[in-house]
């Protein structure tokens, strides 16, 4: 099944170490987001990939980096984490179809721990 | 201004009816999508509108007023995996943004 996928489920760091959390998809969408869910919050969009072009949001921290080397993968790439980043990271996919919203596919999420 | 305002919490019995509403303020408004999100998993899409009026889809239903700025979600013959949150999320014209509100979370007692 066409699906997005992110490693691992789970990811405890130590504080200042950096991380990087993986997506991919065998969906052959263009646009891939990085959001930040705390408890009980909304998904708050990190960027998002259209192809190779990259688009931060004004407020994600510079501490937060993200990759995209090719069509199927994405990384999220937290330089130095802090106590606050601890949350869930979720990856999704949309497909351009011109017009209308676009739905989105998300992954399973990446739980991240700092200590 | 973008804001996504919905209830915190809803408590309803299964096998009952129980309607979720949304209000929005969105710049370059292009629809409005409801997720659910079981604990601790990904959003999952549930129903896309971009024009008034009622979208029916098996026991889920949704509306949108687009001059009220609100849209509701409706669930009938509730189960108990139903207990999730609902997240309505508005889209925007001109890019693929899509701003999510906190949820409202639902439980289903017996």
């Amino acid at each position: 099944d066409a699906m997005v996928i992110q490693n691992p489920r789970y990811q405890v760091t130590q504080f200042g170490k950096p991380v990087t959390l993986s997506c991919s998809q065998t969906l052959n969408h263009n646009v891939m987001y990085w959001y930040q869910q705390k408890s009980s919050q909304a998904p708050k969009l990190l960027f998002h990939y259209y192809d190779k072009d990259f688009n931060n949001e004004a407020d994600t921290p510079d501490n937060f980096q993200s990759r995209r080397p090719n069509t199927s993968f994405c990384f999220l790439d937290i330089r130095s984490p802090g106590l606050g980043d601890a949350a869930m990271y979720l990856c999704a996919t949309s497909r351009v179809s011109g017009g209308a919203g676009e739905t989105q596919y998300f992954g399973p999420g990446t739980r991240l721990l700092v200590l | 201004g973008q804001n996504i305002d919905q209830p915190t919490e809803m408590t309803a019995t299964e096998g009952a009816i129980v309607q979720i509403n949304c209000t929005y303020q969105t710049s370059g408004f292009n629809g409005l999508f409801w997720y659910q999100q079981h604990a601790g998993e990904a959003p999952t899409f549930l129903s896309y509108n971009v024009l008034d009026g009622l979208e029916e889809k098996g026991r889920f239903s949704s509306f949108l007023s687009r001059s009220k700025g609100y849209s509701y979600l409706l669930l009938k013959e509730l189960q108990m995996k139903d207990s999730a949150s609902y997240l309505c999320a508005g889209a925007n014209t001109g890019g693929f943004k899509t701003i999510f509100g906190a949820g409202t979370r639902l439980f289903v007692k017996a």
